[in-house]
């Protein structure tokens, strides 16, 4: 089963609005959390990224919660604008276990409305 | 500095022909992953080389699946024989060892099995 879940596949938001993207995961052990932007045609980039020892970074409009207890984490990103619109991917580690690989959410289509 | 090299673009293949995609890390990037891209499941596992050794196989996909790293600056992801199924956006992505975050990732091959 998918150990990292988006559970809206879209979103629509009018320009200036907060988007606000979830993700929910299963493994405790996961200890990083990060969020990739894809646009058509092009590879997913990092946005921005947590460890688990914070529950929330700031990164200009961008901003990640984590919510350890409730094994979830989410993407606000303030005063929204066209070109957010994109697919955004999130992504759960175990990094403190020593296994590198990344689990992926399916995506969350965000499009951002004049 | 060359990002993650993928080829080809595109492929095109009938169902039972193998098919191998190719994709070059970033230059001294020693972590390498392969991933496949669908709507519905999002980024899956499945393949992950540290240092060229085979650290993780997605077990799905073992059957007709199979990625090599021949070198560090090379590796191959062999479908055979293909299927419709597999018809996906194909990522590889690579990582420097010792850092356990950012992925950078390639293009990708759009592969379509008819």
């Amino acid at each position: 089963g998918q150990q990292v879940k988006q559970s809206s596949p879209s979103l629509t938001v009018q320009e200036g609005g907060i988007s606000i993207l979830n993700c929910d995961y299963e493994n405790d052990m996961f200890d990083y959390f990060a969020w990739y932007k894809k646009y058509p045609d092009n590879s997913p980039t990092l946005l921005i990224s947590v460890r688990s020892n914070v529950d929330k970074r700031e990164d200009g409009r961008l901003t990640v919660f984590l919510n350890k207890s409730g094994k979830h984490f989410s993407l606000h990103i303030t005063a929204s604008q066209p070109e957010d619109t994109a697919v955004y991917l999130c992504a759960a580690g175990a990094m403190g276990t020593g296994n590198y690989k990344y689990v992926f959410g399916a995506g969350t289509r965000l499009k951002v409305i004049a | 500095d060359a990002g993650v090299t993928q080829t080809p673009r595109h492929e095109v293949a009938e169902k039972g022909q193998t098919i191998i995609l190719k994709c070059e890390p970033v230059s001294g990037h020693n972590d390498l992953f392969w991933y496949r891209q669908t709507k519905i499941q999002g980024l899956e596992l499945l393949s992950y080389f540290r240092s060229k050794s085979l650290m993780e196989d997605g077990g799905a996909f073992k059957d007709r699946f199979k990625a090599e790293m021949l070198n560090s600056s090379f590796s191959t992801l062999k479908i055979q024989p293909t299927e419709p199924k597999d018809s996906a956006v194909y990522l590889c992505a690579s990582r420097r060892t010792g850092s356990n975050e950012r992925l950078f990732f390639g293009h990708g091959t759009k592969l379509s099995v008819l």
